[in-house]
C-alpha cells in the first residue's frame, strides 16, 4: 500500500536558519503530493502542493519539488521565523479501491524556531 | 471567504454520553470527510460522504456515525464515547473523489475531552 515517511522530529532551529524536512513516499499509482501545516491547537492548513513530476510547489517562502526518480518531496525554507513553529505533515493523494483518491499522511514533523 | 467551519472548537463530554460534532462548508464541495487525530499522530480517516453517498473506513468503530443532511453540513455522532475517543476531530472537504489533483481543505478542528 501507499506510505509516506517523514524525518523524525522535533526539529529546533534558530530564527533565520535554513530548513529542510525530508519526505519520501511509496505509491502504487501516480500521486499528487502535499505539505500541510498545523499550528498549535488548530486544524491542518494546506501549505503547498505539486501534482506531477518536477513540479515545484511554493507558498510563504516554503518550497518543495516533486522528484519522481527519488520518490521525494522535501520541504525547504531559506530563513525560518518564530511564527513558522508548527507541525508539518507530508501527504500524498493516490487512487484507492472503488476509484476514489484519498490522502495518506506522514507522521508529522514538529518544528520549533527559537529567537 | 469560503471556508470549512467546525463547532464547537472544544467539547467536553462524559464517558458514555452521546455527543455530536458539527461541520459546515461554504465551498460547495461534493465531498466531506471526518478524521480523528490523536496527540502527536497523523490524522486518521473515519469516513467520508460523496454527496449523499456514505463510505465508512473498514476500521472505523461502530460507535462513530455520521449524517449529512445537505451539501453544506455534516455531523459526527459518537454514540457512547470512551476515554480512548478523546482526540481532535477534523472535518475536511474536497471538490471531487475521482480527481487526482484535487485538494482537501480542513476546518480548525474540535478538541473532544471525555471525562
Amino acid at each position: 500500500g501507499d506510505s509516506v515517511t517523514q524525518m523524525e522530529g522535533p526539529v529546533t532551529l534558530s530564527e533565520e536558519a535554513f530548513l529542510t524536512i525530508n519526505c519520501t513516499y511509496t505509491a502504487t499509482g501516480y500521486p499528487s503530493l502535499f505539505w500541510y501545516v498545523q499550528y498549535p491547537g488548530e486544524g491542518l492548513q494546506l501549505l503547498l502542493k505539486a501534482t506531477k513530476a518536477d513540479d515545484k510547489g511554493s507558498n510563504k517562502g516554503f518550497e518543495a519539488t516533486y522528484r519522481k526518480e527519488t520518490t521525494s518531496f522535501h520541504l525547504e525554507k531559506g530563513s525560518v521565523q518564530v511564527s513558522d513553529s508548527a507541525v508539518y505533515f507530508c501527504a500524498l493523494s493516490d487512487l484507492r479501491g472503488a476509484g476514489s483518491y484519498q490522502l495518506t499522511f506522514g507522521k508529522g514533523t514538529k518544528l520549533s524556531v527559537i529567537p | 471567504d469560503a471556508m470549512v467551519i467546525q463547532n464547537p472548537r472544544y467539547q467536553v463530554t462524559q464517558f458514555g454520553k452521546p455527543v455530536t460534532l458539527s461541520c459546515s462548508q461554504t465551498l460547495n464541495h461534493n465531498v466531506m470527510y471526518w478524521y480523528q487525530q490523536k496527540s502527536s499522530q497523523a490524522p486518521k480517516l473515519l469516513f467520508h460522504y460523496y454527496d449523499k453517498d456514505f463510505n465508512n473506513e473498514a476500521d472505523t468503530p461502530d460507535n462513530f456515525q455520521s449524517r449529512r443532511p445537505n451539501t453544506s453540513f455534516c455531523f459526527l455522532d459518537i454514540r457512547s464515547p470512551g476515554l480512548g475517543d478523546a482526540a481532535m476531530y477534523l472535518c475536511a472537504t474536497s471538490r471531487d473523489l475521482q480527481v487526482r489533483t484535487d485538494t482537501q481543505y480542513f476546518g480548525p478542528g474540535t478538541r473532544l475531552t471525555v471525562l
